[in-house]
């Protein structure tokens, strides 16, 4: 059971939208930035999205991210068929020690 | 450029120790901020960090296994090793070591990522 909630799958045709949430808590998200990774089969993950919103250089506009509260949000747009991928998001958790916490990932496939 | 490489055994009995280097490339782990992480990712299953170092030796560990792990760094050999004790076949998975990168943006407010990431190395725990 991960501590970001995610949902398990998400689809869309080429060229449209789609958005991926991430829910978390006042220790995790509510009080955190959020990243998202991309991890294309048998790979290994790569960064998409930083600090909630920024994109690393080489990563296309259309991809963005969004928070809100202890949510947080991936957003596609122009879908391609080489965005069928996992997406995981993660953010640092204050509570114990302090610990980096993971989504359950959620499969994208273009149909 | 940043390169990181895992490296260490396939296979590994239960009860054993598992021992994993991860040498790294095009940074320094003496550099304020710096940090290396390793995550793992159980086959078909979701990524769960394990443990985080920073450059002034300060050390993070998953509150479910932190009885089982330690994290080191080797600065003048650029390495990184992560040991796991009591390996269970719930272990098995591809283990990653990971570049922390971070920025402050003032007012208190900090933010860091996992980037990039090496290939990781699958890691069989069975007798």
């Amino acid at each position: 059971q991960s501590v970001l909630t995610q949902p398990p799958s998400a689809s869309g045709t080429p060229g449209q939208r789609v958005t991926i949430s991430c829910s978390g808590s006042s220790s995790n998200i509510g009080s955190n930035t959020v990243n998202w990774y991309q991890q294309l089969p048998g790979t290994a993950p790569k960064l998409l999205i930083y600090s909630n919103n920024q994109r690393p250089s080489g990563v296309p506009d259309r991809f963005s991210g969004s928070k809100s509260g202890t949510s947080a949000s991936l957003a596609i747009s122009g879908l391609q068929s080489e965005d069928e991928a996992d997406y995981y998001c993660a953010a640092w958790d204050d509570s114990l020690n302090g610990s980096w916490v993971f989504g359950g990932g959620t499969k994208l496939t273009v149909l | 450029q940043i390169t990181l490489k895992e490296s260490g055994p396939t296979l590994v009995k239960p009860t054993q120790t598992l021992t994993l280097t991860c040498t790294f490339s095009g940074f320094s782990l003496s550099t304020s901020g710096v940090g290396v992480g390793w995550i793992r990712q159980p086959p078909g299953k979701a990524l769960e960090w394990l443990a985080l170092i920073y450059w002034d030796d300060d050390k993070r560990y998953s509150p479910s296994l932190k009885s089982r792990l330690t994290i080191t760094k080797d600065t003048s050999k650029n390495q990184v090793v992560l040991t796991m004790t009591n390996m269970d076949p719930v272990d098995t998975a591809t283990y990653y070591c990971a570049h922390l990168d971070g920025v402050y943006y003032g007012s208190g407010s900090y933010g860091d990522w996992f980037d990039p990431w090496g290939q990781g190395t699958l890691v069989t725990v069975s007798s």
